[in-house]
């Protein structure tokens, strides 16, 4: 595609309760990165993919949170049983393979947790 | 633990204005340091690369420099449309090949 993009854009959801945000990056783009950000802070880093392997996810907050890229395009973020704290605006870059340093971010989802 | 500290947190200037945003950093050993433009409501964009201190990238009215400790980014003469908000990021060497670190970003903001 001409972008990454994000789906949905906005998400309110009860406390307790599942959601799956997906990201669909730029077509010849290997790796896809999810990030995290609060307002008025940066993005931080959750995890990353290259094609559907996922070599870290050290910055996923708790094993609630998970995410796949199975055919190595298209990726999830599943947050189970969700809590308030939880809320955020969640941003899914991609970049070619190693060309980490250009990463191309997404309109992001925002997720309220009530 | 790797950190990255930006200031001021916002910055307001007259147009035609010079100024800098400070990014200081403290890593185990820096692979790269990033500048990124974000707009509200939109993803950050990518802006320079520096890589060892005495680099030095340009683009329009925009200069990135970096020191061993910090990188600066220069506004020259900034226009309304440089308003924005900076974040700068840094690669880590024991933080993994594609993991950046950001900053809370710079809040700049130019008025007429």
């Amino acid at each position: 595609g001409a972008g990454v993009s994000q789906s949905p854009r906005y998400k309110v959801t009860k406390r307790g309760q599942d959601v799956t945000l997906r990201c669909d990056p730029i077509s010849s783009h290997a790796t896809l990165y999810w990030y995290q950000q609060a307002l008025g802070q940066g993005p931080e880093f959750l995890t990353y993919f290259n094609y559907e392997a996922q070599p870290d996810k050290s910055g996923l907050p708790s094993d609630r949170f998970s995410a796949e890229r199975p055919e190595g395009s298209i990726s999830t973020l599943t947050i189970q049983r969700t809590e308030q704290r939880d809320s955020a605006m969640y941003r899914c870059a991609s970049s070619l393979a190693g060309q980490q340093e250009t990463q191309y971010f997404g309109p992001g989802t925002r997720l309220l947790v009530l | 633990e790797d950190q990255v500290t930006q200031s001021p947190e916002a910055l307001r200037l007259q147009e035609g204005e010079s100024s800098s945003l400070n990014c200081s950093y403290t890593v185990s050993g820096l692979r790269g340091l990033f500048w990124y433009r974000q707009d509200p409501g939109k993803g950050p964009e990518f802006l320079f690369t520096l890589y060892s201190a005495g680099e030095e990238k340009e683009k329009e009215r925009l200069k990135a420099t970096l020191t061993k400790k910090e990188s600066f980014l220069h506004i020259t003469a900034p226009k309304p449309e440089d308003s924005a908000t900076y974040l700068c990021a840094v690669q880590a060497t024991a933080g993994g090949y594609n993991k950046l670190i950001f900053g809370a970003g710079t809040r700049l903001a130019v008025h007429p």
